[in-house]
């Protein structure tokens, strides 16, 4: 069966470092890979998706980055976190991109103080 | 306009009852529609997919789909306190090839 991992659950930084966000899924081979943000009252904004490795699709301007180093893993970074990038961060995977379902990890609940 | 739009709630209805989760959209083109459960503090979870006009059952669950009036709703029977849950609807767009998701219902049920 597939599985998703995302790391860390929760994480307090302050403004102007960096970030770096991890995602890996298990028992399955190229799968499309997102990046989402919860906002406190807003719903799922997607910040980016990637089809294979290599290949990022950024849907928002921001001062955030992603990676895809191997087939499974997908990262998202910063380098400098301003106190807007606050939220829930989302890792979700699925088998043909969008027209399927959704399957997310745990999350993380970032803080910028 | 909102692409998908929810009444963010809460709605409240006491265990046993049936409880109904409305979802508009926008976008004429949208081919796919989920339902997803969120528990506060935690992920998103697939807990029904509709693709055609009409009603869908699992369980406890009905998904009804009117694409005529861009409608796409949510029932839940004999709800349980388990219930308890934000239900976020999301909805994938031809025309956009993405999928875009409401802000959420948040339903409590009611012991």
């Amino acid at each position: 069966s597939q599985t998703i991992h995302q790391w860390p659950a929760t994480l307090v930084q302050p403004v102007g470092s960096p970030l770096s966000l991890e995602c890996t899924v298990e028992g399955t081979s190229n799968p499309n890979l997102y990046w989402y943000r919860q906002a406190a009252g807003r719903g799922l904004q997607l910040l980016f998706y990637s089809v294979g490795i290599g290949q990022i699709s950024s849907e928002v301007p921001q001062n955030l980055s992603a990676s895809r180093p191997q087939d499974r893993q997908f990262i998202l970074s910063s380098k400098k976190l301003l106190l807007s990038d606050s939220g829930f961060y989302l890792c979700a995977w699925s088998y043909t991109p969008y027209t399927e379902k959704l399957f997310f990890g745990s999350g993380t609940q970032l803080s910028v103080l | 306009q909102k692409e998908v739009e929810q009444n963010s709630g809460p709605l409240s209805v006491p265990e046993g009852a049936i409880a109904s989760l409305n979802c508009t959209y926008s976008d004429r083109v949208s081919q796919s529609f989920f339902w997803y459960r969120q528990y506060s503090g935690k992920s998103p979870e697939l807990i029904m997919s509709i693709y055609s006009n009409g009603d869908k059952e699992d369980g406890r669950f009905t998904a009804q789909l009117n694409k005529a009036s861009q409608y796409v709703s949510l029932l839940i029977r004999d709800s349980q306190p388990s219930d308890s849950a934000t239900y976020l609807c999301a909805v994938f767009s031809g025309g956009y090839q993405k999928v875009t998701f409401g802000t959420g219902t948040k339903l409590q049920v009611i012991p």
